[in-house]
């Protein structure tokens, strides 16, 4: 009964690699998003999706591409992995798109590249 | 742009004694803010929030925070500190719109000593 579950928990990988990280929500939100935490615990916004449309792109590189196949679910796909991408992952997701709103965090994955 | 700063990286207090994490926030107009728990390991959990209500938030686990304009504040409180409070504190701030984007601080872990 995980309310944001994350897939896998650990990821390692070689550099160059394409690898992929899947979240799903149970609680009927309708806003998703993706948290990048680095080695200093700095949490900053990737994306975010409302209603399977993408609604928040910060600066980051084409290599990463977010797929929202439905309200559900966020994956997140990476491409030519670098050493800089480790990190750990975050998918969270909220009620609505509001400013007001609680966000809900999955447990993460961490990602390591090799 | 919107932004917080957590004042020290790294509090230490007593079981039992009081614990203060300073957030101050940089915003043209009074923000949404929000501190957000996360324990070694894990996803982050909301402990409270701001949302133009009462300037007096109370949250879970016997934590406060007090909303300060003059100050441009939003410190978090706890009167006696358990153990299990041990962990990292985030001060997050979100726009009051209709978009819901958080911008964390860089972060406070609190240690608890016997």
């Amino acid at each position: 009964d995980t309310a944001v579950s994350q897939t896998p928990k650990y990821l390692v990988t070689q550099m160059g690699n394409d690898k992929s990280i899947k979240c799903e929500q149970n609680l009927g939100h309708d806003t998703m998003y993706w948290y990048k935490q680095d080695s200093k615990k700095f949490l900053k916004i990737m994306f975010s999706y409302n209603n399977k449309e993408l609604i928040i792109n910060e600066t980051v590189p084409n290599r990463f591409s977010p797929k929202s196949p439905d309200k559900a679910h966020l994956n997140l796909h990476i491409n030519s992995l670098e050493l800089g991408d480790s990190a750990v992952y975050f998918c969270a997701s909220s009620p609505l798109a509001k400013g007001t709103d609680t966000q809900y965090f999955g447990p993460g994955t961490r990602l390591t590249v090799l | 742009a919107q932004s917080v700063t957590q004042l020290g990286s790294h509090v230490s207090v007593s079981e039992g004694a009081l614990v203060l994490l300073r957030c101050n926030y940089s915003s043209s107009v009074p923000p949404y803010l929000f501190w957000y728990v996360q324990y070694p390991n894990q996803g982050l959990q909301l402990l409270l929030k701001y949302t133009s209500a009462a300037t007096l938030v109370k949250g879970i686990n016997g934590f406060e925070a007090e909303f300060k304009k003059s100050e441009t504040s939003f410190h978090l409180t706890k009167p006696s500190a358990h153990m299990s409070d041990a962990a990292e504190y985030f001060c997050a701030v979100s726009p009051t719109g209709t978009a819901s984007k958080l911008t964390f601080g860089t972060g406070t872990r609190l240690q608890v000593t016997l």
